[in-house]
């Protein structure tokens, strides 16, 4: 166990729908760092943030959005769901005195029918 | 960009045997870390081994080791006494050092089998 928790597990919902992820990370850990894993694209990193900050961007589509609160969990929003959106989100945490290091949690598996 | 390549799609090893899986990347960088990162059939990401750029000496935990070639450019791992619960992908990253972040590129991955 990572100390990294995502919820839900499983998400299965219909295409042009909008569906919402949520992160939290390891206890002080400020950094939260998201990845998609598909069977075309492997695993691809979306987004980071730092503390509340959008830190760095990676190829994350206009339809995506995330958000880190004050209590630093993180939120990462999916609308106007496509098929080829099916995939494994994954939300990763680094320590503060080891930024470069990442943890992560189990994933959520979503599917869009 | 960096890139990261895993040559080897699929592997297997006996159990108790020594397996090594390759990895090289690309970069322009000179301050950089690499992981090598495992997940199993729970599809849970494990943090196995970390090397960072900078530093000659081979990183080691356990029965992981890494064969780290700069010049090379080449992030080898290496699993001893292999254990039917080392089956797993294994997922060479590269990330840079940055005041924006340690963002990580992935390799396709190694799919690993261990059988008795």
């Amino acid at each position: 166990d990572s100390g990294v928790t995502q919820t839900p597990k499983h998400l299965i919902t219909a295409t042009g729908q909008r569906v919402t992820l949520r992160c939290s990370p390891r206890s002080g850990d400020l950094s939260v760092y998201w990845y998609q894993q598909s069977l075309d694209q492997g695993l691809q990193f979306l987004i980071q943030y730092y503390n509340g900050e959008e830190r760095a961007k990676g190829n994350i589509l206009e339809r995506f959005s995330a958000q880190q609160f004050p209590d630093l969990h993180s939120e990462l929003n999916l609308s106007s769901l496509e098929l080829g959106d099916s995939a494994l989100y994954f939300c990763a945490s680094s320590p503060l005195g080891r930024t470069d290091t990442q943890y992560f949690g189990p994933g959520t598996r979503l599917t869009v029918l | 960009a960096q890139t990261v390549t895993q040559s080897q799609p699929e592997m297997s090893v006996q159990e108790a045997e020594t397996v090594t899986l390759s990895c090289t990347y690309d970069t322009s960088e000179s301050n950089y870390y690499l992981f090598w990162y495992k997940q199993p059939p729970s599809r849970q990401m494990i943090l196995v081994i970390r090397q960072e750029a900078y530093k000659q000496q081979n990183a080691t935990e356990n029965r992981f080791s890494v064969n780290f070639q700069k010049a090379a450019k080449s992030f080898s791992l290496k699993i001893s006494d292999s254990q039917l619960g080392d089956t797993a992908m294994y997922f060479c990253a590269f990330s840079k050092a940055s005041n924006s972040g340690y963002a990580l590129n992935f390799g396709k991955g190694t799919s690993l089998l261990v059988t008795p």
